[in-house]
């Protein structure tokens, strides 16, 4: 089946700094992918929608300049917490969605990545 | 806006028995229904989804089926395996099909042998 990574699976960095979390799609191309935050026992939370080659749109009361996405190609998707802070601790997951998918409606999503801000 | 309610977890069963995890929707218009399953260390995973009202979903003995009149789209397997036991998660995707999934708050299935 389609499979979908992201790296690093689990990341810790200091107050005010910026890490980038990586969603790739292995073995198929993705028009747009999503990203999804996701807080200890509750449920995913869609942050923004990426579309390769044009701006990510965003849900409403999430940051733009502080999380910043990159869809460079149709394979990878990047997704960018700048000057974090322990607030943004969370999980983070990304899906992609196939681009010959038609109306399949199947997205596959990434093991996710771990957020830890000290 | 839409939302998805699950029934609260963790949900203990033994081998064998019959489960079901409620799901009601709040929609406008004609959304789509899914449910994706995680198992530990993995990413979610479809487990079978519905387009339209009446119709029912179905895939590893799992079924679902899409009650516009009650709103609900309530998960259902008959004989369960310790193999079951994984976080399963209620979504739709609204009326457009854009592929933005709202979710539920996920259900932890416990299976014990």
């Amino acid at each position: 089946g389609a499979v979908v990574s992201q790296h690093p699976s689990w990341v810790i960095c200091k107050s005010g700094t910026s890490v980038k979390i990586e969603c790739r799609s292995l073995d198929f191309q993705a028009t747009t992918m999503f990203w999804y935050r996701q807080f200890p026992k509750q449920s995913l939370m869609l942050m923004a929608t990426s579309n390769e080659g044009s701006k990510a749109t965003y849900e409403q009361g999430v940051e733009k300049d502080k999380f910043l996405i990159n869809h460079a190609s149709l394979t990878l998707s990047t997704l960018t917490v700048t000057s974090a802070h322990p607030e943004d601790s969370s999980f983070y997951i990304c899906s992609a969605w196939p681009t010959t998918s038609g109306i399949s409606y199947e997205q596959y999503f990434g093991p996710g990545t771990r957020l830890t801000v000290t | 806006g839409d939302s998805v309610t699950q029934m609260e977890g963790p949900v203990t069963l033994s081998e064998e028995a019959f489960l079901t995890i409620n799901c009601t929707y709040t929609a406008t218009g004609y959304p789509s229904l899914f449910w994706y399953v995680q198992y530990p260390g993995e990413g979610l995973q479809l487990l079978l989804k519905a387009t339209k009202a009446d119709d029912k979903g179905s895939n590893k003995g799992f079924e679902a089926t899409y009650r516009k009149e009650t709103t609900s789209f309530h998960l259902e397997k008959g004989s369960v395996q310790v193999s079951d036991s994984a976080v399963y998660f209620c979504a739709l995707d609204g009326s457009s099909n854009t592929g933005k999934l709202i979710f539920g708050q996920g259900t932890t299935l416990q299976v014990k042998p």
